[in-house]
């Protein structure tokens, strides 16, 4: 099947440091996906992406951080100033396009997750 | 906030029992959906339950979802040791193109 892949698995950087995770979505999925996980906490959704576009933010995802599409596989997450309380598990994950009366989700494929430790 | 919050938070029995976990939401919904995430993995997708169904079977998994009560449940039958992990419900708003996590339910199943 399938797959979504990360990398690396696992980041350390030093607050203040720029951190750009790698995500290389389902070939033909259209939907792209950044969530995080804090240790033992809920899954929390960060931004979705759409047609080259942000389709969707949550208020986690502020101006220290951005996605981007630079060719036609994989898609990025930027932190550029990480902050102690950045430190969780990202997860990329993409759907396949699929409208009824607007935009909505089908199931999403997840990647493995990146593991980043701010110090 | 239309996030699905699961319970119990954690639930232990013994393999061949059935595990139910329940799942309660805010909003209208277009589908809800369970996913399965073992520790430190990512989340796999189990089973998707339109608005406009009631109950839905994959395997030895079962869904409801009660629309009225904004409540769904996951029951999976004559548990295995290799169910121990973790289960979340997501749902979608209705105008909005993300999921929304709950919490979870850890489950471990005793060998």
């Amino acid at each position: 099947e399938p797959e979504v892949t990360q990398t690396p698995s696992h980041q350390v950087t030093q607050m203040g440091q720029e951190v750009i995770l790698r995500c290389v979505p389902i070939s033909n999925h259209l939907y792209f996906y950044w969530y995080r996980q804090i240790l033992g906490q809920k899954v929390e959704f960060l931004v979705s992406f759409y047609n080259n576009e942000i389709s969707e933010k949550s208020e986690i995802f502020d101006d220290q951080f951005s996605v981007e599409r630079p060719d036609g596989s994989n898609f990025t997450l930027k932190i550029r100033s990480t902050k102690l309380e950045d430190s969780a598990m990202y997860f990329c994950a993409s759907s396949e396009d699929w409208w009824v009366d607007g935009p909505t989700n089908e199931k999403l494929f997840f990647g493995s997750g990146t593991q980043l430790s701010v110090l | 906030s239309q996030q699905g919050e699961e319970d119990p938070q954690a639930l232990s029995i013994q393999e061949g029992e059935n595990a139910t976990m329940n799942c309660s939401y805010k909003t209208s919904i277009n589908n809800l959906q369970w996913y399965r995430q073992n520790s430190g993995r990512g989340l796999v997708h189990l089973i998707l339950i339109r608005s406009n169904e009631r109950e839905k079977h994959s395997g030895r998994l079962r869904v409801t979802l009660d629309t009225s009560k904004k409540s769904s449940s996951l029951l999976i039958t004559a548990s295995r040791a290799a169910d121990t992990a973790s289960y979340f419900c997501a749902t979608d708003g209705k105008y909005g193109n993300k999921l929304v996590f709950g919490a979870g339910t850890i489950l471990r199943v005793k060998s």
